[in-house]
């Protein structure tokens, strides 16, 4: 059975304060790994898709990398506004996400 | 602009009184889903549509029915919605077709069971 876990579950960051998140996946076949960011009360909205190890992923302050166990979502320097749920999901036969990790950045 | 739109945002149903929930897209997508997504939890695959063949996930309650007239309107139905019903609802679209896509999603629709 496909299987996506995030960690940590919580992550309260400084303003400028990059780190990572992490999704570790056992999965089939994989399709493709997709990263979501969901702000409370809302449905996720798309961030990156990455399809093989090595693939790499940037927009603005986030980048995504993979590996054939894992990805990364790495936030550089991050703003109050990045706060957010971010969700993992990878794509075997259907679609499993992660519980994601709540991201609190402070000013 | 091309979106997903779900209505109404915020449904309140009575413990076992039917309650639609319906889903939109220009997208011009393929294939809709609906998923369930309690709290703090992950999204849950309820079923899917790929144009106009249903798929049900085999953990899918009886209780969960969907409707799909036209490419552009999916519709999820709950027969006898019990307390455990209640969660954020997501409408997904997605192209379909050869090679991997991902998923857009609606706003949600917050049902409530009193």
């Amino acid at each position: 059975e496909d299987q996506v876990t995030q960690s940590p579950e919580a992550l309260r960051l400084q303003e400028g304060e990059s780190s990572s998140l992490n999704c570790s996946y056992t999965v089939s076949g994989l399709r493709g790994l997709f990263w979501y960011r969901q702000d409370p009360g809302k449905g996720p909205e798309f961030l990156f898709t990455l399809y093989s190890a090595g693939e790499e992923k940037e927009k603005e302050r986030l980048k995504a990398t993979l590996t054939k166990k894992e990805s990364f979502l790495h936030i550089t320097a991050p703003k109050p506004e990045d706060s957010a749920t971010y969700l993992c999901a990878v794509d075997g036969n259907k679609l499993v996400f992660g519980a994601g990790t709540i991201l609190r950045v402070k000013s | 602009d091309a979106m997903v739109i779900q209505n109404p945002r915020y449904q309140v149903t009575q413990f076992g009184k039917p309650v639609t929930l319906s889903c939109s897209q220009t997208l011009n997508h393929n294939v809709m889903y609906w998923y369930q997504q309690k709290s703090s939890q992950a999204p849950k695959l309820l079923f899917h549509y790929y144009d106009k063949d249903f798929n049900n996930e085999a953990d899918t309650p009886d209780n969960f029915q969907s409707r799909r007239p036209n490419t552009s309107f999916c519709f999820l139905d709950i027969r006898s919605p019990g307390l455990g019903d209640a969660a954020m609802y997501l409408c997904a679209t997605s192209r379909g077709g050869q090679g991997n896509h991902e998923q857009y999603f609606g706003p949600g629709t917050r049902l409530t069971v009193t």
